[in-house]
C-alpha cells in the first residue's frame, strides 16, 4: 500500500516568515493530494488540495506543489500568522483506496 | 461546523470494557470513514463503509467493529479494552466512494481506557 511521510514533525516560525512542510508517497498510482489543518480541539479540515495533472497550485498564503517524478508535495504558508499554529497532515490517495496520511507537523508561529 | 456529528465528546471507561461511538455525516453523505489518533500518532485508518456495505478496511483490531445503518450514520463498537485503545477518534464522510475529494472530519470522540 502506500507511504507516506512527512517532515517535520515540529516547525516553530516567527509571525510574518513562511513555512514550509514536505511529504513523500511511495505509490505512483497515488493522483490526489490534499492537506488538512488540524486545530487545537477540533477535527482535521481540508485548507488546499492539489491533483497529480498539476504541478503547483495557490489560495492567497497557501501554496502546494507537486513533483510527481520525485514523488513528494509541499505545503507553502507566507507571511504565517499566529492564527496559523496547528497540525497540518498531508495525504495521499488514488481512486477507490484509502487516504493515507502523514503523521502531521506541528506549526507554532512565534508572535 | 463540518456538518458532522460524533458523539460522545469523551468517554472515561475502564479496561475490559466495551463502547460504542457513534457518527452522523454530513447530509447527502453516502461514505463515512473511522479514523484512530493516537497521541503523537497520525490518522490510523480503520474502516470505510459506503452506503451501508464495507467498502475498505485499514488497521482495525478484531476487537473493533463498525457498522453503517440505512440512515446512513455509523457506529464503531471497542470492545474488550486496553490501556493502549485511548485515543481519539474520528469520524469523516465523504459524497462518494472514490477517495478523490474532499473528506469532512466530525470533533472527534476521545475515549480514555483507565
Amino acid at each position: 500500500g502506500e507511504n507516506v511521510e512527512q517532515h517535520p514533525s515540529t516547525l516553530s516560525v516567527q509571525e510574518g516568515d513562511s513555512a514550509v512542510i514536505k511529504c513523500t508517497y511511495s505509490d505512483s498510482a497515488s493522483n490526489y493530494f490534499p492537506w488538512y489543518k488540524q486545530e487545537l480541539g477540533k477535527g482535521p479540515q481540508l485548507i488546499i488540495d492539489i491533483r497529480s495533472n498539476v504541478g503547483e497550485k495557490k489560495d492567497q498564503r497557501i501554496a502546494v506543489t507537486l513533483n510527481k517524478t520525485a514523488k513528494h508535495f509541499s505545503l507553502h504558508i507566507t507571511e504565517t500568522q499566529p492564527e496559523d499554529s496547528a497540525v497540518y497532515f498531508c495525504a495521499a490517495t488514488s481512486p477507490g483506496n484509502q487516504f493515507y496520511f502523514g503523521t502531521g507537523t506541528s506549526l507554532t508561529v512565534i508572535p | 461546523d463540518s456538518g458532522v456529528t460524533q458523539t460522545p465528546k469523551h468517554l472515561i471507561t475502564a479496561t475490559g470494557q466495551r463502547v460504542t461511538l457513534r457518527c452522523s455525516p454530513r447530509s447527502g453523505d453516502l461514505s463515512v470513514y473511522w479514523y484512530q489518533q493516537s497521541l503523537d500518532q497520525g490518522l490510523q485508518f480503520l474502516i470505510q463503509y459506503y452506503n451501508g456495505e464495507e467498502r475498505a478496511k485499514g488497521n482495525i483490531l478484531e476487537r473493533f467493529s463498525a457498522q453503517q445503518f440505512p440512515d446512513l450514520h455509523s457506529e464503531l463498537n471497542l470492545s474488550s479494552l486496553e490501556l493502549g485503545d485511548s485515543a481519539l477518534y474520528f469520524c469523516a464522510s465523504s459524497p462518494k466512494t472514490a477517495n478523490t475529494g474532499e473528506l469532512f472530519f466530525g470533533e472527534g470522540s476521545r475515549l480514555t481506557v483507565l
